[in-house]
């Protein structure tokens, strides 16, 4: 049973417009969640992340939310451009665990950005 | 240059056979860890190792073996293919007490 869920397989936006990634968990254990992205041929690179004690999480266009009573975060990008067409993977951490070993990845979204 | 560098980048093999996936990092890291990606499920943790003389198990070990070299390698052996180990492989750092993994380009394996 996947821990980590991103049930939005793919996700079209038009350019200049919002896009939101969604991302549920079930492990209350999970306390800090992080946002990859992957363009094809390429590994994932970090975007952003946050922490349990916060709710919202700005680092230029990228937003991410946390609602921890729904268990649900969501990735904000405004405006979306073309170049964010990519991958977009959700993954959490259990309590601070201070390493990658324990990171559960959801199985992403598929961003196109329409110019 | 890429920070951590995967080799090969793509490679076709036939089952029964032994396989090798080669990872190294410029990054200075300690921690290494090795992931494979399936459609529909993301990244999954194969083994993960905190400095020369540590290895350890991850979520999906069975058929996979590793080597930690050196600081900078880590690499993943496949010791016989088969064809349900056709995936996308991605090797990663992390800095010692973060959670932010780095990765590198990731090998296609193809086990045919």
């Amino acid at each position: 049973d996947q821990q980590v869920k991103q049930n939005s397989p793919s996700l079209s936006v038009q350019e200049g417009r919002i896009s939101i990634l969604n991302c549920d968990y079930t492990n209350s254990m999970f306390d800090y969640f992080l946002w990859y992205k992957k363009y094809p041929a390429e590994g994932p690179t970090f975007l952003i992340s946050i922490s349990s004690i916060k709710d919202k999480n700005e680092d230029g266009r990228f937003t991410v939310f946390l609602n921890k009573s729904a268990k649900h975060l969501s990735l904000h990008i405004v405006p979306s451009q073309p170049g964010d067409s990519a991958v977009y993977f959700c993954a959490a951490d259990p309590l601070s665990s201070g390493s990658a070993r324990q990171l559960t990845f959801g199985s992403g979204t598929q961003l196109t950005v329409l110019p | 240059d890429a920070d951590v560098t995967q080799t090969p980048r793509n490679r076709i093999t036939k089952t029964g056979k032994r396989i090798m996936l080669e990872c190294s990092q410029t990054k200075g890291h300690d921690r290494m860890y090795w992931y494979r990606q399936d459609p529909g499920l993301g990244l999954r943790l194969i083994y993960y190792s905190f400095d020369v003389k540590d290895i350890n198990k991850g979520e999906i070990s069975d058929g996979y073996s590793v080597s930690r070299q050196a600081q900078a390698k880590f690499s993943l052996s496949l010791e016989s293919a088969i064809p349900n180990q056709t995936a996308l492989y991605f090797c990663a750092t992390s800095d010692q007490g973060s959670t932010e993994a780095f990765f590198g380009q990731g090998t296609r394996l193809t086990v045919v």
